[in-house]
């Protein structure tokens, strides 16, 4: 069974721009969540979708959204970006039939920001 | 809200030997699991073992253990016949259950792991 997929692996951007990101989950996978991994931050939770709703959000500035299609697939998309928006975006992917399951990552997507 | 803390930035250990990770965590919840992670330098989180707090038992995973102490909040992770293949950045999770709850994951700061030859 193929894993967690996320395109672009990498992203250069400038201030200002906006991004998507994609992450493809698990086949039978209906729960996407979105992780920032920065060096100073650390790991922090950014969303989590299930069935194509918003299930949880973490504490980021309204610039950072997301969605999720009716095939379970996710994007994540920031607008206006900042330098402080360079990081790793991790998507992590469940069955989320039962809440608090395991959850499986994707290679993740590096953003840098100039 | 959670917190869940590794004291211990780096470690390293000689190949073939064992080490032991530290994690503690604070939570007013009573039913959580938790998790280790490991992130070698492909920078791919991979699941190393769970532990559901309402077990007492502690989970094990071929080489990997933990000792799942609830009453003090800590969850260690012991590597036992330390491989060099086990390098990498290690990191503790928390997650609650129940109720609406979701998936969210809560992560420690990490311990970078470094097995020498």
């Amino acid at each position: 069974k193929a894993g967690v997929t996320q395109t672009p692996r990498y992203l250069i951007k400038t201030r200002g721009q906006q991004v998507t990101l994609s992450c493809s989950p698990i086949s039978g996978h209906r729960s996407v969540s979105w992780y920032q991994q920065t060096p100073g931050q650390g790991l922090q939770f950014l969303f989590e979708y299930f069935s194509e709703t918003q299930r949880n959000k973490g504490n980021f500035p309204g610039r950072f959204s997301g969605r999720q299609f009716s095939n379970s697939r996710s994007e994540m998309n920031v607008s206006t970006l900042e330098l402080g928006d360079s990081a790793l975006y991790l998507c992590a992917s469940s069955f989320g039939k039962q809440t608090q399951e395991t959850q499986y990552f994707g290679p993740g997507t590096r953003l840098l920001v100039l | 809200a959670q917190t869940v803390t590794q004291s211990q930035p780096e470690m390293s250990v000689q190949e073939a030997e064992t080490v032991t990770l530290s994690c503690t965590y604070d939570t007013s919840e009573n039913n959580y699991y938790l998790f280790w992670y490991k992130q070698p330098p492909s920078r791919q989180m991979i699941l190393v073992i769970r532990q559901e707090a309402y077990k007492q038992q502690n989970a094990t995973e071929n080489r990997f253990s933990v000792n799942f102490q609830k009453a003090a909040k800590s969850f260690s992770l012991k590597i036992s016949d330390s491989q060099l293949g086990d390098t990498a950045m290690y990191f503790c999770a928390f997650m609650k259950h129940g109720g609406n709850a979701g998936n969210m994951l809560t992560f420690g700061g990490g311990t970078r792991l470094m097995v020498k030859p």
